[in-house]
């Protein structure tokens, strides 16, 4: 069975500063991963998707890479900005995308 | 373009009436999934539709929960009779499986069963 896991839990940085989010998974037989931004009270959005074949994908400021062999991956997020603040969700899987528990990032102004 | 839409955005019941959410995907997209989020659990797979079968309902709590997709744009989600540990925010997300398979989600039906 799938597991994913994301660390930190939670994030409090200054302004500017750039981070690193992790995820982890067990099972490296994945079609895709998927990383989504979550806003208090909203929907899921989503940042990032790469594929199995992949190693990274970049939007903006975001970074997301794959390790598959490892089983991780991280989303990369440069200059870090007060309206970045959200949960960020990592997936995994193919039709059945398995969720971690998110990570909370605060940026301060 | 309209992304996945979902009503009623919020639900208050009381135990033991029947709820009903509704979900239109994104048109052309074939995949249909029904999520639940809970502080506790976090997001969790209930059901999944491929142009309009279900695939795997495997993550459906009980037989209060049933879920039907009639056509390629509309989806529903019905617990009867609902519980008060049904409360929870309903995700309906929809994704073009021949693609990227990436997911796009609904804005969510919070509910809150009394």
């Amino acid at each position: 069975k799938q597991e994913v896991t994301q660390i930190p839990a939670a994030l409090s940085v200054p302004e500017g500063e750039n981070l690193v989010l992790n995820c982890s998974f067990t099972d490296s037989a994945i079609y895709n991963l998927q990383w989504f931004r979550q806003d208090p009270g909203k929907g899921l959005t989503s940042l990032l998707l790469i594929q199995s074949s992949q190693r990274e994908q970049t939007s903006g400021r975001l970074n997301a890479s794959l390790d598959k062999s490892s089983g991780r991956s991280t989303l990369y997020i440069a200059a870090s900005q007060p309206g970045d603040s959200a949960t960020y969700l990592c997936a995994v899987g193919g039709n059945k995308l398995v969720f971690g528990a998110g990570t909370i990032l605060r940026v301060k102004s | 373009d309209a992304g996945v839409i979902q009503s009623p955005r919020h639900e208050v019941t009381e135990m033991g009436q029947e709820v009903t959410l509704r979900c239109k995907p994104i048109s052309g997209h074939n995949s249909l999934f029904w999520y639940r989020q809970t502080m506790m659990r976090g997001l969790e797979l209930l059901i999944y539709f491929n142009n309009n079968v279900p695939i795997d309902d495997s993550g459906m709590p009980e037989d209060r929960f049933s879920a039907k997709m009639p056509n390629a744009s509309f989806s529903t989600l019905k617990i009867q009779p609902s519980e008060p540990r049904d409360s929870a925010v309903y995700f309906c997300a929809s994704s073009f499986v021949v693609g990227t398979g990436e997911l796009f989600f609904g804005e969510g039906s919070r509910l809150t069963v009394l």
